[in-house]
Formats: structure tokens, sequence, C-alpha cells
């Protein structure tokens, strides 16, 4: 089954708006990580939370982990259109390091 | 320092025919994936090595994909015969280290976008 699920899967808001997306996955995890994808394009890393950090920031991207929800929230502060693209979270389980992607949120932010 | 390179970026080829993808990584990453990205979803593993061995192939469908890494740097990834649900985007992938509760991070190639047809 699919361990990482993103919503929405598609959010359109306004330049200057915040965008938040959503995370949720089943089984323990070592660490949550956010992806961004633009059309066309390989995947850039974003931000990795580890499972005993509860909340994480990095420029205009704030992470939080509830891993007692077994979900993690990316919010995107004063969005500009250079940030359309897709976002994805991927689990990395604490017996391996592979990567479990989720279907991703494709974010729409119109100028 | 140089991103993952990958090639070609697009390859157009009909059904029971045969492709091969090619994948550099970053100098001095041990690990390498190659991923399947189908439209509209997100990235599935297919094979992960760490240096020249496999460490994860469990989702790799081995009566048509193969891959290797011979010499622990460069990798390709063969698909034969090709089916039509092998219409996807391959991303290449590698990172620093294997070991886990390090930061594993991941940086990713352009990908091929292979069409079946």
């Amino acid at each position: 089954s699919q361990q990482g699920e993103e919503d929405p899967q598609a959010l359109s808001i306004q330049e200057g708006e915040n965008a938040t997306m959503n995370c949720s996955y089943k089984t323990s995890i070592n660490n949550l990580q956010w992806y961004r994808q633009n059309s066309g394009r390989g995947l850039v890393h974003l931000i990795l939370i580890r499972s005993n950090e509860r909340e994480k920031h990095s420029g205009r991207l704030r992470v939080t982990l509830d891993t007692s929800k077994k979900s993690s929230s990316l919010l995107i502060t004063a969005s500009r259109a250079a940030d359309t693209a897709s976002y994805f979270c991927a689990t990395d389980a604490p017996s391996g390091s592979r990567l479990t992607f989720g279907e991703g949120t494709q974010l729409t932010v119109n100028p | 320092e140089a991103g993952v390179a990958q090639s070609p970026r697009y390859k157009i080829i009909e059904k029971r025919q045969s492709v091969a993808f090619w994948c550099n990584p970053i100098s001095g990453h041990a690990t390498l994936y190659w991923y399947q990205q189908i439209l509209g979803q997100g990235p599935k593993l297919l094979i992960q090595f760490q240096n020249n061995g496999v460490v994860d192939d469990s989702q790799l469908p081995k009566d048509r994909f193969s891959a290797e890494r011979l010499k622990g740097v460069d990798s390709t990834l063969k698909i034969q015969p090709a089916k039509l649900e092998d219409s996807a985007v391959y991303l290449c992938a590698s990172s620093r280290s294997l070991t886990s509760g390090n930061n594993n991070e991941q940086f990713f190639g352009p990908g091929t976008r292979l069409t079946v047809l």
C-alpha cells in the first residue's frame, strides 16, 4: 500500500497567499522528506524532518510532523508564481533507506 | 558540483522493442537509485545500488527490466521487451550513503521520458 499520501491532490492560490499541503503515512518512519518537482524535471529535495522532531523551518518553508497521527504538513508562506510545482512527501523506514513517495500535490500559484 | 546526468531525455519506441537508459550520478555518491514515475503519480523505486551491488530490487519487474552498475559509478537500466504500460519517466537519483539514520537526501536527474506505442 502507498506509504505517503498527500492532500489535497491539487491546490490553486494567489501569489502572496500561504499554501499548506498534508501528508499521511501508515508505518513507522525514520524520517520524512519533502521534494518539489517542476514540470518535466527531476525532483529537488526541500527539507527533511526526523521522527524525533516536531517542526522545522527553512526559508519560507515550515514542516511539521506528528508521529502519533502519522502525518506531516508543508507550509509555504508568501507564495510566488515560481513555487508552482508538484510537491511530494517521502518516508524512510527505520529498517532501510528506501524512500517511499506519495502521489503528490500539484500547487499552482497564480500571479 | 555537477548534478545527476541522464540520457536520453526522451525516447519513443514501439512495444516489444528494447530500450536502455544511462545515468551518471554525482561524483562520490555511493548509492544510486532508479525510479519509475507514471504520469500523475509519485516515483516508485525500481532498484537501488550501493557501489556496484544491488541493495533492493524487490519492485523491479525482472522478466523484462534489468539494471547494472558494473564499476560502481555509471548505471544503465534496460527494458526488453517494452510494453505499453512501461510508458513513464525514468528517474535516476544518487545519495552519499546508504546508512540508515543518516541524512538520506537524494539528488535526482532530469529523467528520461519513455513513450511506448
